[in-house]
């Protein structure tokens, strides 16, 4: 299994471009989220989605539109980048079990994108 | 407001020594918790979680943490260092999906 997979590793764009990263899971994980890393701050969630065809915003979703038309892929969008969206992304996917009723769920991550906007 | 922090932003250890990093979450209701490491260059893995259960979670490469309810933490710690643990740690804390990460501690291991 290749586990989680983003595409590509590295762009840079210009102010105002648009682009998509791709994400793909191999392990039929019904879950999958787009975080953004950047210094100091941990990993913010952009989106998330918790089946196919359903997407939800996350904390940090300005700017960003995601869409899961197929369980294995996410994708996130830029419609028009700008400088402030310059940052490490990372996709994960889980799945959740629930063993006498208790939720647990635990999230794989991507090798991540890193995005640099000029 | 459910938030996870992390107390320690750097660390600077010598090969051998103990380490413990805190984290802090403040969540109402059943959480489940994880650190996770990533490793320069390179992408985040886990090293270990808890659900629920014996609050002593082993994890790999000799990671351990314990679940203190009472104080809401969940410091991670080893016993012995190696310079190959020098990397980015992140708590993470979460419930029926999202999980809200801490800031990350940066650990380096002297040789």
């Amino acid at each position: 299994n290749a586990g989680v997979t983003q595409t590509p590793k590295f762009r840079v764009l210009k102010t105002g471009q648009s682009m998509t990263l791709l994400c793909a899971q191999d392990m039929n994980h019904e879950y999958m989220y787009w975080y953004r890393q950047d210094p100091g701050m941990g990993l913010r969630l952009i989106h998330y989605s918790v089946g196919e065809g359903t997407t939800a915003k996350g904390e940090v979703p300005d700017g960003y539109n995601v869409s899961r038309l197929k369980k294995q892929n996410f994708l996130l969008g830029l419609e028009s980048a700008a400088p402030s969206q310059t940052s490490v992304y990372f996709c994960a996917s889980s799945y959740s079990v629930y063993p006498a009723g208790e939720y647990q769920e635990t999230q794989y991550f991507g090798p991540g994108t890193r995005l640099l906007v000029l | 407001a459910q938030s996870v922090s992390q107390h320690n932003h750097h660390v600077i250890l010598s090969e051998a020594a103990s380490l413990e990093l805190g984290c802090n979450y403040s969540y109402g209701g059943t959480v489940n918790l994880f650190w996770y490491v990533q490793y320069p260059g390179q992408h985040l893995q886990l090293l270990l979680k808890y659900f629920s259960g014996d609050p002593l979670v082993k994890g790999i490469k000799g990671f351990e943490a314990e679940f203190i309810k009472s104080k809401f933490s969940f410091n991670l710690r080893k016993p012995s260092v190696q310079w190959s643990d020098t990397a980015e740690y992140f708590c993470a804390g979460g419930h029926t999906g999202k999980l809200i990460f801490g800031q990350g501690t940066t650990l380096q291991v002297k040789p």
